[in-house]
């Protein structure tokens, strides 16, 4: 089993759609949460960032995490075809290297 | 502005040949890693430095190498290329040890024949 599961999708919906895109995990140390998007061709960005558990919203995206069930959650509101890309989602624990791991990636396709 | 840059975008070679791809940075982070990104796998480390003549093994290291003599750049080296390391190969900067923004390159796409 992978620490970090991911489903690669591809997740297709009507622009406007609300959109949820999920990780789960099992490793009982990851603290630091993060999102990012994969445009085509291009590179990862960051989206999102959170610690610990809770919610973070910046403007149409929320990012939650769960940790007692170790689940976390990106919701994308108003989805517009400029959403379109894979998303990432990546984490990592406390202390040593801190460097992440990253599930394998959700495809999402926003059609106007 | 600052960037992190990567070259050549496309490489196709034969199985046996030594191929090197070049990772250049101008943030001036200490923290350099290399990514390869395979259907099905997702993006998977291959080696990382914290800074100058520093040098680690990720989780698919077999058969890559890195040095690194300055902060801007980490090359990444096969030594004999082989046909499983046909991917696509991202480098990424971060600016220190503890977890934050990784920035990642564009990407080299390499076809081993």
């Amino acid at each position: 089993q992978k620490e970090v599961e991911q489903d690669p999708g591809p997740l297709s919906v009507p622009e406007g759609a609300i959109v949820s895109l999920n990780c789960t995990y099992s490793n009982s140390a990851f603290q630091y949460f993060m999102w990012y998007r994969q445009y085509s061709r291009k590179g990862p960005e960051l989206l999102m960032y959170t610690y610990s558990s809770g919610n973070k919203e910046d403007g149409r995206f929320t990012a939650q995490v769960d940790k007692s069930s170790k689940y976390i959650s990106l919701f994308i509101r108003d989805s517009q075809p400029s959403d379109s890309a894979t998303y990432l989602c990546a984490m990592s624990a406390q202390g040593g290297s801190y460097i992440p791991t990253f599930g394998r990636g959700t495809s999402l396709i926003v059609h106007p | 502005d600052a960037e992190i840059t990567q070259s050549p975008r496309h490489k196709i070679t034969e199985t046996g040949r030594q191929v090197t791809l070049a990772c250049h940075q101008t943030w001036n982070h200490n923290n350099m890693f290399w990514y390869r990104q395979d259907l099905g796998h997702g993006l998977r480390l291959i080696h990382y430095s914290y800074g100058v003549q520093d040098t680690n093994k990720g989780e698919v290291s077999d058969g890559y190498s890195v040095s690194r003599s300055n902060t801007e750049d980490l090359p990444l080296t096969l030594e004999s290329a082989a046909s499983s390391q046909t991917s696509v190969y991202f480098c990424a900067s971060s600016e220190s040890r503890a977890p934050n923004e990784q920035f990642f390159g564009p990407g080299t796409r390499l076809t081993v024949l």
